[in-house]
């Protein structure tokens, strides 16, 4: 157990809906990474937030957005979704800021859109 | 800017073989370099870290040893079980990158018994 926690486990859903996920980090961690696993792109970059502010962008899309709230815990917001949105959504957590940076995963979303 | 590069998959062996993947790295500044693991159906976890040239980080009978030559942190494992079966991702941390994490595009491994 990462100590990184996730919810939920599994969402479906359809085409044009938004859904939010939901990401509770290690005791301690200030910093949330949010990443994309599906199974033609590998695993994608796509945001990351440090103490509440957002410190990197990856290749997220406009439909996508995300936050962290003051208790540290953050929330990817995806929108009008479409199809080629379906893949595994991860989580990391790190204390951030300091050598060497490794990040503790959440066991991730996996989002069906039908 | 930054980049990792690992072999391609699947990579396929027989219990108690010998297995290392290959794993490259481009970086602007003195990057830490990881070995993650992914079983089926779970996350990322670490797998051993190194923090700076000639460090040899390892876990689990695993092995790599941070290369500034070469620019390389190749994966070694002397025998290879079974329950090694997963996906393993190679990623540098470049502190002038403001610790950005980039993760290669993982390899795949199968072992059979």
């Amino acid at each position: 157990d990462s100590g990184v926690t996730q919810t939920p486990k599994h969402l479906i859903t359809a085409t044009g809906q938004r859904v939010t996920l939901r990401c509770s980090p290690r005791s301690g961690d200030l910093s949330v990474y949010w990443y994309q696993q599906s199974l033609d792109q590998g695993l994608q970059f796509l945001i990351q937030y440090y103490n509440g502010e957002e410190r990197a962008k990856g290749n997220i899309l406009e439909r996508f957005s995300a936050q962290q709230f003051p208790d540290l815990h953050s929330e990817l917001n995806l929108s009008s979704l479409e199809l080629g949105d379906s893949a595994l959504y991860f989580c990391a957590s790190s204390v951030a800021g300091e050598r060497p940076n490794e990040q503790f995963f959440g066991p991730g979303t996996r989002l069906t859109v039908l | 800017g930054n980049s990792v590069t690992q072999m391609e998959g699947p990579v396929t062996l027989s219990e108690e073989a010998f297995l290392t993947i290959n794993c490259t790295y481009t970086a602007t500044g003195y990057p830490s370099l990881f070995w993650y693991v992914q079983y089926p159906g779970e996350g990322l976890q670490l797998l051993l870290k190194a923090t700076k040239a000639d460090d040899k980080g390892s876990n689990k009978g695993f092995e790599a040893t941070y290369r500034k030559e070469t620019t390389s942190f190749h994966l070694e494992k002397g025998s290879v079980q079974v329950s090694d079966s997963a996906v393993y991702f190679c990623a540098l941390s470049d502190p002038t990158g403001g610790f950005k994490t980039i993760f290669g595009a993982g390899t795949r491994l199968f072992v059979k018994a």
